[in-house]
């Protein structure tokens, strides 16, 4: 099947920095990615989606100006998380509709630590 | 409003068979996803339906009633590795995902 590249896999870092994640579609063209974000023993919460070439549209309750996503081409996100506190710590989730099938993959998840 | 219901939590036993139910209402529809999710991964795909009736895949199958909203999981042949989150998300008229809260399925020997 399809595969989703989301990298890195693990991050820490001091708070009041920047963070960013990416999310790949490795052998499909991705019209459409999603962004996610997943606290313990809780269900995926949306972010974010985000269409190639156009700006993202955030979730009620998302600050767009703290998660900052770039969709530049059909096979690339970024979720770029700005300085970064504690509270910000999660598992944050990409996943990528194909542009033919509408099929809907997910990448191998981010964990983020803000010390 | 848009909704998506399933049971919070089910236990079951080893080498048996369970049913996760999901029941939906949305605007609109275009197809209904079920993931397994193991606790601390990324969720990974189980099944898709978009139109009415059973889809086996090996020990898993999932089934749509597009009249009745609603959808089943069902698992057999249970393994200690089916522990997990399964969760349950409708695609809108939107194209956009609407996901329930997941059920987690304990599995005992």
């Amino acid at each position: 099947g399809a595969v989703v590249s989301q990298h890195p896999s693990w991050v820490i870092c001091k708070s009041g920095t920047s963070v960013k994640i990416e999310c790949r579609s490795l052998d499909f063209q991705a019209t459409t990615m999603f962004w996610y974000r997943q606290f313990p023993k809780q269900s995926l919460m949306l972010m974010a989606t985000s269409n190639e070439g156009s700006k993202a549209t955030y979730e009620q309750g998302v600050e767009k100006d703290k998660f900052l996503i770039n969709h530049a081409s059909l096979t690339l996100s970024t979720l770029t998380v700005t300085s970064a506190h504690p509270e910000d710590s999660s598992f944050y989730i990409c996943s990528a509709r194909e542009r033919e099938s509408g099929e809907l993959f997910f990448g191998e998840g981010s964990r983020l630590t803000v010390l | 409003g848009q909704n998506i219901d399933q049971p919070t939590e089910m236990t079951a036993t080893e080498g048996a068979i369970v049913q996760i139910n999901c029941t939906y209402q949305t605007s609109g529809f275009n197809g209904l996803f079920w993931y397994q999710q193991h606790a601390g991964e990324a969720p990974t795909f189980l099944s898709y339906n978009v139109l009415d009736g059973l889809e086996e895949k090996g020990r898993f199958s999932s089934f749509l009633s597009r009249s009745k909203g609603y959808s089943y999981l069902l698992l057999k042949e249970l393994q200690m590795k089916d522990s997990a989150s399964y969760l349950c998300a409708v695609l809108d008229s939107n194209y956009q995902l609407i996901w329930g809260a997941g059920t987690k399925l304990i599995i005992k020997p």
